[in-house]
């Protein structure tokens, strides 16, 4: 089956810990996506990324840290430095990142602070 | 930044009406997009509209784009319990970094 694997489902994070969130696709996609969600609120773009070995910050990077490394992989590391890390996370692919293009989602990932 | 506004935040109707939810925005843009959403579930698309086009339909699903207003409407007929949801309008905008902003969505609950 082709998509978007996000994990863990659920993850929490103690004071000043840095936690990694996994995004996996296999949809061959060039481009791939960072999104936080906050309650009852949309979409804030975190990271992007229209190629391997690149990505550009989105609206909201501060305290966040990503690597592309591989075509299928997008991580996304919650440093320290984020101070509000509670969210609801989106991992979003699209095939080469126009503008033109529909997103596909992962599942997505619950942060908590413990 | 946020881009697209919905309204209204909360529409809740009987099983079998008609669903109309709207987004505004601010900026010219080169197309818009409609995505659903789950409780807890990542967003699923539903409907894109290019600026040229005026209305769109899929299903069930009908998109009208007026750039002139600067509005969309997302019309969903003879609703069922399943379309309880939340929906969101994404902007492909003209301008500025390639990326779809996303507004604050409308929360749709169907009564059975």
């Amino acid at each position: 089956d082709g998509g978007i694997t996000q994990s863990p489902k659920y993850l929490f994070r103690k004071e000043g810990q840095n936690v990694t969130l996994s995004c996996e696709q296999n949809l061959n996609h060039d481009a791939m996506y960072w999104y936080r969600q906050d309650p009852g609120q949309g979409l804030r773009l975190i990271y992007y990324s229209q190629i391997v070995n690149d990505f550009q910050k989105g609206d909201i990077a501060e305290g966040y840290s990503v690597s592309r490394e591989k075509k299928e992989s997008f991580p996304l590391t919650v440093t320290s430095a984020q101070k509000n890390p509670t969210a609801f996370y989106l991992c979003a692919s699209s095939m080469t990142g126009g503008r033109r293009e529909k997103l596909f989602f992962g599942s997505g990932t619950q942060l908590s602070v413990l | 930044s946020q881009q697209g506004e919905e309204d209204p935040q909360a529409l809740s109707i009987q099983e079998g009406e008609n669903a109309t939810m709207n987004c505004s925005y601010k900026t010219s843009i080169n197309n818009l997009q409609w995505y659903r959403q789950n409780s807890g579930r990542g967003l699923v698309h539903l409907i894109l509209i290019r600026s040229n086009e005026r209305e769109k339909h899929s299903g069930r699903l009908r998109v009208t784009l007026d750039t002139s207003k600067k509005s969309s409407s997302l019309l969903i007929t003879a609703s069922r319990a399943a379309d309880t949801a939340s929906y969101f309008c994404a902007t492909g905008q003209i301008q500025g970094a390639q990326k779809l902003v996303f507004g604050q969505g409308t929360r749709l609950t169907i009564n059975p």
